[in-house]
């Protein structure tokens, strides 16, 4: 069964430090994906960051990257220069090769302050 | 904006009732999920269509039912609505082509409250 984990049930940071969310999963897939997904308090699901097993690169995507170590089956989102705009809940999910579904972590919620 | 709209925006209504709830995809999606987010069960994936048909399903109750139309825009009905079915319900779409890296975008929600 695939499974995802986020341990960190709340975050605080300063504005303009970097942050580091984890996010730990557990699949027997050899081929899979790994995201990031922002729910800010409006409620909506804002994609962030994608990851693939096969990728020989960490993803990036503005202030947004992907600490993926796959020997360690982590995928840890890491926010630079965090924005007071950046607080809300973050979910780590994941999609196996021979499923279309997303499976979710229970998030993290992270608070910037100035 | 993801460019996935759902309709409406929130709902209240009585144990009992019975609502439907409407999504429609991206330009060019031909899929089209729904996933549930509760407090006790958090983000659980209900059903997926692709192109007017079922794909897949997953922690979908019976009174549950969903449908996707030839214009690709889909509907969730839910009926005999309890209290423990109050959560924000979620479409999102893809391209359908299949894939781990095939991302999906999702809808602003359904907030739905059963009194």
């Amino acid at each position: 069964a695939q499974k995802i984990t986020q341990t960190q049930p709340g975050m605080f940071v300063q504005e303009k430090e970097a942050v580091t969310l984890d996010c730990t999963y557990d699949t027997s897939d050899p081929s899979y994906g790994l995201f990031w997904y922002k729910q800010p308090s409006s409620g909506e699901m804002i994609f962030l960051i994608y990851q693939g097993s096969y990728d020989q690169q960490n993803a990036t995507e503005g202030r947004y990257s992907l600490n993926f170590q796959k020997a360690r089956k982590s995928a840890n989102l890491v926010i630079s220069a965090s924005q007071l705009g950046d607080s809300a809940m973050y979910f780590c999910a994941m999609r196996g090769s021979n499923t279309d579904k997303l499976i979710f972590g229970t998030g993290t919620r992270l608070q910037v302050f100035p | 904006d993801s460019g996935v709209t759902q309709t409406p925006k929130h709902l209240i209504t009585a144990t009992g009732q019975r609502v439907t709830l409407r999504c429609s995809p991206r330009s060019g999606d031909l899929s089209v999920y729904w996933y549930q987010q509760s407090l006790d069960q958090g983000l659980q994936f209900l059903i997926h269509y692709y192109n007017g048909e079922e794909r897949a399903k997953g922690n979908i109750l019976e009174r549950f039912s969903a449908q996707q139309f030839p214009d690709l825009h889909s509907e969730l009905n839910l009926s005999s609505l309890e209290l423990g079915d109050s959560a924000l319900y979620f479409c999102a779409s893809s391209s359908g082509v299949r894939g781990v890296g095939e991302t999906q975008y999702f809808g602003p929600g359904t907030r739905l409250l059963v009194l």
